[in-house]
């Protein structure tokens, strides 16, 4: 039974360009979840996603962030405009459902690394 | 802002119990203490989960108090392998889901 994917494992952009990572749950998970991790910080929620809807994006920056998790296909999160600040780990987790204690399962996560 | 407060760093020896403790003294009675870790900057990975009783499973136990202000992981018999960051997080049983992560323990085992 696969785990949580994210690809790419490793993205390296320029100031100004547009960065998409791609987080595919786990089989039967019909909820993700972004998670960002500055340099030598925790991690920070960004937004929970159900299939075609945006439940929760509380934690994500006002401007040239956006994310989406399609009726069919992996959950997308876009970065345009990237900046060296948006440098970071960003990790994805899924869940079956979002009531009572339903765990989170986190991918491995995609580094961003922007020049 | 995080609900818990955990000590930043533990000491401990090869194949000895690991105690982790943390504090969650504003708990309200909806909401589960979970507890992950993250080695090396991998992925954080679930270990256990729990309201009120204690928990066991094939990674940990975890102990809650009675009055539920706090708790402590067990790992029974630390490897290298468990070299870790341990975060205990407070999560509400809503439907918000969130997870809001504090500094977490830096436990180094040693060999």
């Amino acid at each position: 039974n696969a785990g949580v994917m994210q690809n790419p494992r490793h993205l390296v952009r320029r100031r100004g360009q547009e960065a998409r990572l791609r987080c595919s749950p786990m089989k039967g998970h019909s909820h993700v979840y972004w998670y960002r991790q500055l340099p030598e910080e925790g991690l920070k929620f960004m937004v929970y996603l159900q299939k075609e809807n945006i439940i929760d994006e509380s934690g994500m920056p006002k401007e040239r962030f956006s994310a989406e998790f399609p009726k069919e296909g992996p959950s997308i999160l876009r970065i345009q405009q990237v900046v060296r600040g948006d440098s970071a780990a960003y990790f994805c987790a899924s869940s079956p459902r979002s009531t009572g204690q339903e765990t989170q399962y986190f991918g491995p996560g995609t580094r961003l690394l922007v020049l | 802002d995080a609900k818990t407060t955990q000590p930043p760093s533990m000491d401990c020896a090869e194949g000895r119990a690991a105690n982790l403790p943390c504090n969650h003294s504003t708990i309200s009675g909806n909401e589960y203490v979970y507890w992950y870790r993250q080695i090396h900057s991998q992925g954080p990975q679930y270990i256990i989960h729990g309201l009120k009783n204690n928990e066991t499973n094939e990674m940990a136990s975890l102990i809650i108090t009675e009055d539920r202000k706090s708790s402590t992981l067990i790992l029974p018999h630390a490897t290298l392998r468990d070299t870790a960051v341990y975060y205990c997080i407070v999560k509400d049983g809503g439907a918000t889901n969130k997870l809001i992560f504090g500094t977490g323990t830096l436990l180094a085992v040693q060999p």
